[in-house]
């Protein structure tokens, strides 16, 4: 079955360091690809997403590109900032018929200190 | 407007005990979910119903009962509350079933004691 591989946290960073949250899948068909983001005692929001090989989507300085050719969807953030402290999922909705709920990493725990 | 709700945020209840939590999204979905997230922040699929109609079940007992009453409500039943259900249940929207993002309510934290 479909699964998405993150890389276990927590992950502490000093503020404006270089972030990287490293996410493999493995998918039946040809899955569009999400990072989720879940803030302290709130719900998951959607923070970027890819439809296709080697499209790349970004929001709030954050990016990541579909890698097909790897199977990956890294994110990544030029300089982090206190307020990013959150936990990460990476997730896949694959796109064959039938009902393809997304499927979820385990999460990573970010803390960013100042 | 919250696009996806669901009461009540927390809840405290005892062994034994039967309670529901409720979602509504005014998105316009068709599909909506139930999610489970543990306490290691694990997030796993428990049902997901398409225009009313149940399509995934995965594995969840038999206590866990979903209800649809339209397609823009999505309520989650549980009997009998057993101190492994304690989590947060979230309820998700989507349009479509397939190849979608999902958007999430804020999350209900039981606390069964």
């Amino acid at each position: 079955g479909d699964s998405v591989t993150q890389m276990e946290g927590p992950v502490t960073l000093s503020e404006e360091a270089f972030l990287t949250i490293n996410c493999t899948y493995t998918a039946t068909g040809y899955p569009s690809l999400f990072w989720y983001v879940q803030y302290p005692g709130e719900g998951l929001q959607l923070l970027l997403k890819a439809t296709k090989a080697d499209d790349k989507g970004s929001n709030k300085g954050f990016e990541a590109t579909y890698r097909k050719e790897t199977t990956s969807f890294h994110l990544e953030k030029g300089s982090v900032q206190v307020s990013d402290s959150a936990v990460y999922f990476c997730a896949l909705s694959d796109r064959r018929s039938g009902n393809t709920p997304l499927v979820f990493g385990k999460g990573t725990r970010l803390s960013v200190i100042a | 407007d919250t696009a996806v709700s669901q009461t009540p945020k927390y809840l405290v209840t005892q062994m034994g005990n039967d309670k529901s939590i409720k979602c509504e999204q005014n998105l316009g979905h068709d599909t909506m979910y139930w999610y489970k997230q543990d306490s290691k922040k694990f997030l796993k699929i428990m049902f997901s119903y398409n225009n009313k109609e149940l399509i995934i079940n995965e594995t969840v007992p038999n206590r866990f009962s979903p209800k649809s009453p339209d397609k823009a409500h999505l309520n989650l039943h549980i009997n009998s509350l057993e101190l492994g259900d304690s989590a947060v249940y979230f309820c998700a929207s989507s349009r479509g079933q397939t190849n979608t993002e999902a958007f999430f309510g804020q999350g209900t934290r039981l606390t069964v004691v």
